[in-house]
Formats: C-alpha cells, sequence, structure tokens
C-alpha cells in the first residue's frame, strides 16, 4: 500500500448517529479522494481534495460531509447515517503523475 | 465529463492473451486514459495509463486508437491472478480536473 491507511476497517452502526470515518496518508500528496463501492455501481467518487482546507463535491455527495485541516488527513462525516449508506469506502489519493493509490476501504453497515 | 464504455464481462483462458476493450468517443484531447484492476476484497490498483501513444509496462500494455475514440489494455498471458475487474477512466490533468470517474468496469474470469 502507498502510505494509505483507512480507520476503522468494519463499523456497525445504527440509523441516525454520526460516523467519521478517518483516511491518512504518509505520502505528503495534494489530492485525495472518497469514494463508495456498491453492488452494480462501482466505485463512485463521493468527494475529493486539492488541499488543506480545500475539498469539493463529486457524484454522490448528499447525506456526507468532509474535512481536511492537515495535509495527511481526510475525514469523511455521515452526519446522520442511514441504511442507504452501508457501502464499502475506499479513501485514495493521486500522486505527481495522476495515478490513484487506494486504501484497503472500510465495510460501513448501518442497522 | 468524458465517459467510458467497456463489457460487463469477459473471459479468458489461462496462458493466452487478453484484450479488455474501452470506447471513449467523447475524449478530449487533455484526458489521459487510465486502466486499474481491482481484485476481490481489495482497493482497486493502478495498472497503466497513456495520453496518445501504446504503453507498454511489466503489468500490461496499453494500445490507443489513432483517433483516441477506444483503447485496448493487453494482458500477454493471463493468469489465475489476473481474474478482477479492470476499469478504464479517463482524467484531465489541467487544474481543477483532477477527478477520477469510474464506471463498473469489465469482470475478467480466467479460466484454468
Amino acid at each position: 500500500d502507498a502510505g494509505i491507511t483507512q480507520s476503522p476497517r468494519h463499523k456497525v452502526t445504527e440509523t441516525g448517529t454520526p460516523v467519521t470515518l478517518r483516511c491518512h496518508q504518509t505520502e505528503n500528496h495534494r489530492y485525495m479522494y472518497w469514494y463508495r463501492q456498491d453492488p452494480g455501481h462501482g466505485l463512485r467518487l463521493i468527494h475529493y481534495s486539492y488541499g488543506v482546507k480545500d475539498t469539493d463535491k463529486g457524484e454522490v455527495s448528499d447525506g456526507y460531509s468532509v474535512s481536511r485541516s492537515k495535509t495527511e488527513d481526510f475525514l469523511l462525516t455521515l452526519e446522520s447515517a442511514t441504511s442507504s449508506q452501508t457501502s464499502v469506502y475506499f479513501c485514495a489519493i493521486s500522486d505527481f503523475e495522476g495515478k490513484l493509490f487506494f486504501g484497503s476501504g472500510t465495510q460501513l453497515s448501518v442497522l | 465529463d468524458a465517459k467510458t464504455t467497456q463489457p460487463n464481462s469477459m473471459e479468458s483462458n489461462e496462458e493466452e492473451p487478453v484484450h479488455l476493450p474501452c470506447n471513449h468517443s467523447t475524449i478530449s484531447g487533455t484526458d489521459y486514459i487510465h486502466w486499474y484492476r481491482q481484485l476481490p476484497s481489495q482497493g482497486p490498483e493502478y495498472v497503466i495509463h497513456g495520453l496518445t501513444s501504446n504503453v507498454n509496462n511489466r503489468m500490461a500494455s496499453l494500445a490507443i486508437a489513432e483517433d483516441r475514440k477506444s483503447s485496448t489494455l493487453i494482458l500477454h498471458r493471463a493468469t489465475l491472478r489476473d481474474a478482477a475487474v479492470y476499469y478504464c477512466i479517463l482524467r484531465d490533468p489541467r487544474e481543477g480536473g483532477n477527478q477520477f470517474y469510474f464506471g463498473t468496469g469489465t469482470s475478467l474470469t480466467v479460466i484454468p
């Protein structure tokens, strides 16, 4: 793995509770991304960041917020989790050549 | 955003070459063509990328059509470890264009 750590690896939570997923990189890359992966939909971009405090929406951003207070950390928050947000979440970073490197993923179950 | 079209699934016999096609008829002049693959229960991994010329690396070859409206990922000798979902995506490296949009990819089955 290209210095990307996601935590937690697995989480089970209840509908309506807040959830924060963390992505940590040791590569000092500018761009970071959050994706979700669901059967039949492939990988879909939720939010991405192009620097500290600089973030933008992806194609499925509703119900999610992100924050990046340090280069190495990119947080994804579900303010009030819903069952439709049960998914596998992947964090990725982009190097200077534009190649993406992914973390190992977080399996989130919202009951 | 320029989109790509790939077959949902393909099969190949072990030790034979595999040609995975991708159509991207709305590609712009600054879009790079990237290929990633995702093994079961893992995050996607980078395979290869190119702009206009064909590219080779230790994992695969990328053949890009002269009009750039299609490309083909070539695995020279398929192994069982190549069974994965392969994604073809376009990336525009210009400032503000660093989003990567994945589709559903091609699921490759390798038959022993």
